[in-house]
């Protein structure tokens, strides 16, 4: 039971370096989402994506971009890290209207 | 907009407590209603959900009825064991025209023996 797959599971970058996160998800769902969590923040949408080839500005998406080229993976970029971006990202996936089933996390560290 | 409210935390029990985690929201209609575990190291997992007023959800022990009258979804267990640590999150559903879960800033919980 795979499920929602995210690689790599921890990342230390140095600043102005870039990389991808990459998501997989089995389930055959439509709708594909990036988040991260921050002590005291909660969990905020990054980007997100209701089908192959779209994708749509969430909460919190400066500094990110996203490609969804095939339906079952959902990439985030970083394309000149910052301190700020220090954070636990998670990606999740549903049907329309149903819940979201969220990744292990991708833990990163941007020095 | 949606909102959802819940109380702070961290929460320490000792084992075989009772359990209430409070949860209120502000939401147009009826939206369903979630509660998501986040244990340590891991992603969130659905806990358990309620899809209409007066409709109880459970699993692993826990419950929470949806109260249309104070727009409430209070996680509640019986008996808490060591394993229950984690965190609690309290959602609604994407509203009209947007794809994006409202979360609780989550309630920590410590079971200890």
């Amino acid at each position: 039971n795979a499920g929602v797959t995210q690689t790599p599971k921890f990342r230390v970058l140095k600043t102005g370096q870039s990389m991808t996160l990459l998501c997989a998800q089995d389930m055959n769902h439509e709708y594909m989402y990036w988040y991260r969590q921050d002590p005291g923040m909660g969990l905020r949408l990054i980007h997100y994506s209701v089908g192959e080839g779209t994708t749509a500005k969430g909460e919190v998406p400066d500094g990110y971009n996203v490609s969804r080229l095939k339906k079952q993976n959902f990439l985030l970029g970083l394309e000149s890290a910052a301190p700020s971006q220090t954070s636990v990202y998670f990606c999740a996936s549903s049907y329309p209207l149903q819940p979201q089933h969220f990744g292990d996390g991708t833990r990163l560290s941007i020095l | 907009g949606n909102s959802v409210t819940q109380m702070e935390g961290p929460v320490t029990l000792s084992e075989e407590a009772f359990l209430t985690i409070n949860c209120t929201y502000t939401a147009t209609g009826y939206p369903s209603l979630f509660w998501y575990v986040q244990y340590p190291g891991e992603g969130l997992q659905l806990l358990l959900k309620a899809t209409k007023a007066d409709d109880k959800g459970s699993n692993k022990g826990f419950e929470a009825t949806y109260r249309k009258e104070t727009t409430s979804f209070h996680l509640e267990k019986g008996s808490v064991q060591v394993s229950d640590s984690a965190v609690y999150f309290c959602a609604l559903p994407p509203g009209a025209g947007s794809y994006q879960l409202t979360f609780g800033k989550g309630t920590k919980l410590s079971v200890i023996p």
